[in-house]
């Protein structure tokens, strides 16, 4: 199996923009599609990004995601953070034997 | 559109068997190519796939589960069910079911959770 990395945590100001990393350490991060979702104290995850960088209805395109062959990792960025953007993010991708991975998730502080 | 809900015993005691359900509404869970999985989370802890199921009873599980976890289905009742046997202290988490779309492995919708307490 192979693992997803993530910072701990980010922190913020509103109105700032901040880029939350995920990196495959096994594998190429462009094999497999990456999603990644947002979880609120109490709530169950909802997502945010699907298929490397598209957004549900209903996600301001202040959400966006990304892919890095050269890094190995995709990229979760928000901009114009407002205070309800701050959540616990995680990423979370797949390999060929069909195994479902997550990423340790990242905790972001909007102050 | 499609609702998933857990639903089972709050409280289980070491060693035993942990169950629960997880019902689908809005939409037949046969319908579309879609599988369901379950997915935990401990208390402050990050998420961890369990394993997933198709309506045909095909199953894939979390290698580090796999040898005490089984996944059913009943598609009479619309519902799929997690079996987790031989439970310790490090099984107490929230646990989630969620709809798998295969060809993106994008889990979405989620249930609301229900929390599994091993104790004696």
């Amino acid at each position: 199996n192979f693992m997803l990395t993530q910072p701990h945590s980010v922190s913020e100001s509103p109105g700032k923009t901040v880029t939350i990393s995920c990196t495959r350490s096994s594998g190429s991060i462009a094999s497999n599609y990456v999603q990644w979702y947002q979880q609120r104290p109490g709530s169950s995850p909802t997502t945010v990004i699907y298929e490397d960088n598209q957004r549900p209805s209903g996600v301001p395109d202040r959400f966006s995601g990304s892919i890095d062959s050269s890094s190995n990792s995709a990229s979760l960025t928000i901009s114009g953070l407002k205070t309800e953007d701050e959540a616990d993010y995680y990423c979370q991708s797949y390999d060929s034997s069909n195994q479902r991975v997550f990423g340790g998730g990242t905790k972001l502080t909007v102050l | 559109q499609v609702q998933l809900q857990e639903s089972g015993p709050g409280l289980v005691k070491p060693s035993q068997t942990l169950s629960l359900t997880c019902t689908v509404s809005g939409g037949s869970i046969s319908s579309g190519s879609y599988y369901w999985s379950w997915i935990r989370q401990p208390a402050g802890k990050g998420l961890e796939w369990i394993g997933r199921i198709y309506t045909s009873g095909s199953t894939n599980y979390n290698p580090s589960l796999k040898s005490r976890v089984t996944i059913s289905v009943d598609t009479s009742k619309n519902q799929f069910s997690l079996k987790l046997s031989s439970v310790t202290a490090a099984d107490t988490a929230v646990y989630y079911c969620a709809r798998d779309y295969p060809p993106l492995a994008w889990f979405d919708p989620w249930g609301q959770g229900t929390l599994v307490t091993v104790s004696s």
